[in-house]
């Protein structure tokens, strides 16, 4: 079952903040953050693995707790270019690391 | 960026014919996948390949069928096209298991089935 993310679409002005959420109905051992800009091939954002560790490329923050099975994606004073879709993608420990994605989180920033 | 590619990127076909995606890597990852993506539904997993000859299936993988028989590269076959098959598809490779590491996306394959 696809872990639901809230809300479906967001509309900010430049650097106003926005909170994406995900959330499951099975114990996580890793969520995955991507952006996909329109047209464009998704892109990675950050990894939070049960435990604790966070990987990511760009200054964007995230949480995951584990009790609640849910993981948040923080985007604070957001640029123009923070414009797309993203992507909660859920791994459940078993099977080469497979990802179970969100129907996804439009974000449109407008000047 | 990762060095992966698809191909065809936009093909055009009719019901019933056979179709073959090819994605094709330069990084000698391990892990390689196959999404389709539809409105409304994002990326579901069809198949992926967790080594030469080593696959399995994933969420939506009825009338799909893969081949991996070299490192760099991964074949997603559509036996007999069906107009529910058109999609954007995507195919995607890890270093090591995509649970902890970053899966690196290629260019997409927009495929409409007539």
């Amino acid at each position: 079952q696809q872990p639901v993310q809230s809300p479906q679409a967001v509309i900010l002005r430049e650097g106003e903040d926005a909170v994406i959420n995900c959330s499951s109905s099975k114990a996580l051992y890793s969520v995955h953050w991507y952006r996909q800009k329109h047209g464009e091939a998704p892109v990675f954002l950050m990894i939070l693995l049960k435990g604790g560790e966070q990987k990511g490329h760009e200054k964007i923050s995230a949480s995951f707790n584990e009790k609640k099975q849910q993981s948040s994606l923080y985007l604070t004073a957001s640029q123009l270019s923070y414009s797309g879709t993203y992507f909660c993608g859920e791994n459940y420990g078993g099977s080469q690391g497979n990802l179970i994605f969100g129907k996804g989180t439009k974000l449109s920033v407008k000047p | 960026d990762a060095g992966i590619t698809q191909s065809p990127r936009h093909k055009v076909t009719e019901t019933g014919t056979p179709v073959t995606l090819r994605c094709h890597q330069t990084e000698n990852h391990r892990y390689m996948y196959w999404y389709r993506q539809d409105p409304g539904h994002g990326l579901r997993l069809i198949h992926y390949s967790y080594g030469v000859k080593d696959t399995d299936k994933g969420e939506v993988s009825d009338g799909y069928s893969v081949s991996r028989s070299k490192t760099e590269d991964f074949l997603l076959t559509l036996e007999s096209a069906t107009s529910s098959q058109t999609s954007v598809y995507f195919c995607a490779i890890s270093g090591t298991s995509g649970s902890v590491n970053e899966q690196f996306f290629g260019p997409g394959t927009r495929l409409t089935v007539l």
